[in-house]
């Protein structure tokens, strides 16, 4: 009931593209749902945040989607970069207790 | 936003020794620290969790005689891997929080643990 479920584990698009990245979740415990971005050797860094009472969230070209009564969520990056190229985390807490990882995926973004 | 570091950032070391990794809030008072650690191309496994003047919080399967904690300050914990073994090489990073004004856990930048 603690695990985050993460999908796909890879994906590649091309520059200008839009890719989504979808978490699901069991414990409706949880109240917090952060997506954190990672570049090879760096701790990761947080990009956007939800908490359930919105189902849409929006920080320049990165949205997240939420559906609380199906316990998923989504990131999309809208107009990807080549610098947007990294491995993506979704996670979920119950407020900033601790926080319990996606399996992550690695997008790669073309020009 | 609030900003964490880690020292070192790197560290090579033979089998058997002990390796001390800091984790340090630089403009907040960090009541609550985390330790996390990453193998190659997954995700983040929590090992601990510490608050500060308190013994830390092991998640299971993490040996505490192994893995010690220290949360000594408000800005300042740290995790010393005891009798490190090549099976121990690992990214460790830290990230710390604090109960008012802090939505979420703030990241260091990771230390890369090499045992040889």
């Amino acid at each position: 009931q603690q695990q985050v479920k993460q999908s796909p584990q890879s994906l590649i698009v091309q520059k200008g593209g839009i890719p989504i990245i979808n978490c699901a979740y069991e414990n409706t415990a949880f109240d917090y749902f952060p997506w954190y971005q990672q570049f090879p050797g760096k701790g990761p860094a947080l990009l956007i945040a939800i908490r359930p009472d919105v189902s849409e969230k929006k920080e320049g070209r990165f949205t997240i989607s939420f559906n609380k009564s199906a316990k998923q969520f989504s990131l999309h990056i809208m107009d990807s970069q080549p610098g947007d190229s990294a491995t993506y985390f979704c996670a979920a807490s119950k407020d900033t207790d601790k926080l319990i990882f996606g399996t992550g995926t690695r997008l790669q973004v073309f020009p | 936003g609030a900003v964490v570091s880690q020292h070192p950032s790197r560290v090579i070391c033979k089998s058997g020794t002990s390796v001390k990794i800091e984790c340090r809030s630089l403009d907040f008072q960090a009541t609550t620290m985390f330790w996390y650690r990453q193998f190659p191309k997954q995700s983040l496994m929590l090992m601990a969790t510490s608050n500060e003047g308190s013994k830390a919080t092991y998640e299971q399967g993490v040996e505490k005689d192994k893995f010690l904690i220290n949360h000594a300050s408000l800005t300042l914990s740290t995790l010393t891997v005891t009798s490190a073994h090549p099976e121990d090489s690992s990214f460790y990073i830290c990230s710390a929080t604090a109960p008012v004004g802090f939505e979420t856990q703030y990241f260091g930048p990771g230390t890369r643990l090499l045992v040889l």
